[in-house]
């Protein structure tokens, strides 16, 4: 198993330039994530999903947009790259599935490294 | 709502000696708690993980945590250094909402030859 996946690894977007960043699982979970890591500090969250054809906002969402069609897929999109949005973007998963114990703990991917020039 | 503070933004040390990672959380309920891992470059990798059963959680590669609820700490240790555990360490906290983790700042290990 993939586990999570991420693409592009690297990107350098000029202002103004929209992009998708993708990610994709094969951990059957339903509960899917986006977070932005900035230098020096933790994560912060963009968007969530718990299932397919539901997402919702988190703590920084201005400035992105995402959408769940599936289960296994969750893409990230930049309409209007900004160089506020020079990050490292993760997508993580978690289980969530009734009757399953280990429901809190993400797994992460590798991550996408973002400039915006 | 929940927070999670990491006290010390680097820390330090020997190889061969004792490793001392700082986490206070605050939460209104009973959260999970999670120590994660970061090399340099690379993705987030979780190391141990406390959920109320017992309040010390061995985690891989030798760590381990405590949970203290009198002191709302999940300080992480290690008897003894590596090399190779020279990489960002992340206190993150959950009370089981759908909306994720809350992340500490991190804490960057230097592992000093």
């Amino acid at each position: 198993n993939a586990g999570v996946t991420q693409t592009p690894k690297f990107r350098i977007l000029k202002i103004g330039q929209s992009m998708t960043l993708q990610c994709t699982q094969d951990m059957n979970h339903n509960y899917m994530y986006w977070y932005r890591q900035d230098p020096g500090m933790g994560l912060k969250l963009i968007y969530y999903s718990v299932g397919a054809g539901i997402t919702d906002k988190g703590e920084v969402p201005n400035g992105y947009n995402v959408s769940r069609s599936t289960t296994e897929d969750f893409p990230l999109r930049l309409e209007l790259a900004a160089p506020s949005q020079t990050s490292v973007y993760f997508c993580a998963t978690r289980g969530g599935l009734a009757g399953v114990l280990d429901t809190d703990t993400q797994y992460f991917g590798p991550g996408t490294r973002l400039t915006v020039l | 709502a929940q927070s999670v503070t990491q006290l010390d933004s680097h820390v330090s040390v020997s190889e061969g000696t004792p490793v001392l990672l700082r986490c206070n959380y605050s939460s209104s309920y009973s959260p999970s708690l999670f120590w994660y891992v970061q090399h340099p470059n690379k993705g987030l990798q979780l190391l141990l993980k406390y959920t109320s059963a017992a309040t010390l959680v061995k985690g891989i590669n030798g760590f381990e945590a405590e949970f203290k609820k009198s002191e709302t700490s999940f300080h992480l240790t290690k008897p003894s250094a590596h090399m190779s555990d020279a990489a960002e360490y992340f206190c993150v906290v959950s009370e089981g909402g759908a909306d994720g983790l809350t992340f500490g700042k991190g804490t960057h290990l230097i592992i000093q030859p």
